[in-house]
């Protein structure tokens, strides 16, 4: 079945570095691909999106690439910061439903 | 907040015991679906619904039943077949397929 894989599974980063997260995905027919945040003991909210329409999107310190040739995507935060700590999870959907990776936990050190 | 509601927030359980998790909306959303979340899992994907009257199986079905009577709700019930029903759920909804899932606060069911 179609599934979606993440790297790394934990990342640590110096507030003000930068953090990068990697997705990759089975099914050809995925066209759209969000980003969540989850903070602990939240529920996940979604901080960026790309269809597959685009190759790169961007949000102040947030930009996500695509590259459907090779099917991968990535979440690129700059600037971190201690409030970006959380577990970061992709997805990719298509017209049926949106599958999950297994998550990011990113911790920003002071 | 959010417009997805889940309840109850804890569940607790007995072995061989049927519970059921509801979850409600109120954002006029077709699609509605059920992630079963676990440490270092990520979110799976048990079933999914894209319109009243109708709804799949996902990934990791067994052991679950859902139905959707209504637009508004799309209970999940957790069967005393489902072998490890420890986790948290976690319920959404996107207005149709392919677009942003909105996610309810979550149950954390555990079995005593």
């Amino acid at each position: 079945g179609e599934n979606v894989e993440q790297h790394p599974s934990t990342l640590s980063v110096q507030e003000g570095d930068s953090a990068v997260i990697k997705c990759t995905y089975s099914d050809s027919a995925s066209n759209y691909f969000p980003w969540y945040k989850q903070e602990l003991g939240k529920r996940p909210q979604l901080i960026i999106d790309i269809r597959s329409n685009v190759g790169e999107k961007k949000d102040q310190r947030i930009a996500v690439t695509l590259n459907k040739t090779a099917k991968h995507f990535s979440l690129h935060i700059t600037e971190t910061q201690p409030e970006d700590s959380a577990v970061y999870f992709c997805a990719a959907g298509n017209t049926d439903k949106l599958i999950f990776g297994t998550g990011t936990r990113l911790q920003v050190f002071p | 907040d959010g417009g997805i509601t889940q309840s109850p927030k804890y569940l607790f359980r007995k072995e061989g015991q049927n519970v059921t998790l509801s979850c409600e909306q109120n954002l006029n959303h077709d699609a509605m679906y059920w992630y079963r979340q676990d440490p270092g899992q990520g979110l799976r994907l048990i079933y999914y619904s894209q319109i009243v009257n109708d709804f799949q199986k996902g990934d990791i079905a067994e052991g679950y039943s859902v139905s959707r009577e209504k637009k508004e709700s799309f209970p999940l019930t957790v069967t005393s077949a489902q072998k490890n029903p420890t986790a948290f759920y976690l319920c959404a909804s996107s207005i149709d397929r392919g677009n942003e899932a909105f996610f309810g606060q979550g149950t954390r069911l555990t079995v005593v």
